[in-house]
């Protein structure tokens, strides 16, 4: 199994206040990307990264904000966590240079704001 | 828009009987199609990858096949079993921007009654 982990798995927040999930790599992987899954929508991508301190946006990146400041660790951000958030991210990892461009995900992080 | 189909929705087979997914769809330029598997409460499995000049591709049980020129590919699942419950999806790869970012379906959700 791809070494990815995220944290926390589990997490009850409340409106209004600001929520951190963490992926952590250690296959040195040069792509990663944060992701959501909701009933009836599938895997939606909030944003990635290309490299330590390359990010971009996603199509569902209003509200969350990325940072990877070395290879293994990319953080996604909720500055103020609103209902709408609630869902399963997914963190997944990826190194092109191998051509095959498999994605390796994490097991998951249910975030619930109430 | 990069779009990608998936059908049925959702399937329910009897154990040891066979079935086909399909996915349909509109990435350019491709670079890869790939059928994860995701079990509940758990993250993303590959099964099978995919490149331009593969038409069929074999992982045990399971065969992808892939038609370039009409951008279908399917999955054909023999004698289920009832590990084989899950959500089946199917994720197709292209260059943009200089980025390489899948698009991803929705998901067929299988489910095997003994």
């Amino acid at each position: 199994d791809a070494g990815i982990t995220q944290s926390p798995r589990h997490k009850v927040t409340e409106t209004g206040t600001p929520v951190t999930l963490r992926c952590h790599q250690t296959e040195n992987h040069r792509y990663m990307y944060w992701y959501r899954q909701d009933p009836g929508h599938g895997l939606r991508l909030i944003h990635y990264s290309y490299g330590v301190k390359d990010t971009d946006k996603g199509e569902v990146s209003d509200g969350y904000s990325v940072s990877r400041s070395k290879t293994e660790d990319f953080l996604l951000t909720l500055e103020s966590a609103t209902s709408s958030q609630t869902s399963v991210y997914f963190c997944a990892i990826s190194d092109v240079s191998r051509t095959t461009g498999e994605l390796f995900f994490g097991e998951g992080s249910r975030l619930t704001v109430l | 828009k990069n779009q990608v189909e998936q059908s049925p929705q959702s399937l329910i087979i009897l154990e040891g009987k066979n079935c086909t997914l399909q996915c349909n769809y509109t990435v350019s330029p491709f670079s890869n199609l790939r059928w994860y598997k995701q079990d509940t409460g758990r993250g993303p499995v590959s099964l099978t990858i995919m490149t331009f000049s593969e038409n069929t591709k074999s992982n045990g049980r399971y065969t992808a096949t892939l038609d370039a020129d009409t951008k279908q590919s399917s999955l054909h699942i023999t004698a289920s079993q009832l590990s084989d419950s899950a959500s089946y999806i199917c994720v197709v790869s292209g260059l943009s921007g200089g980025s390489y970012i899948p698009t991803f379906g929705r998901g067929t959700s299988l489910i095997v009654h003994p």
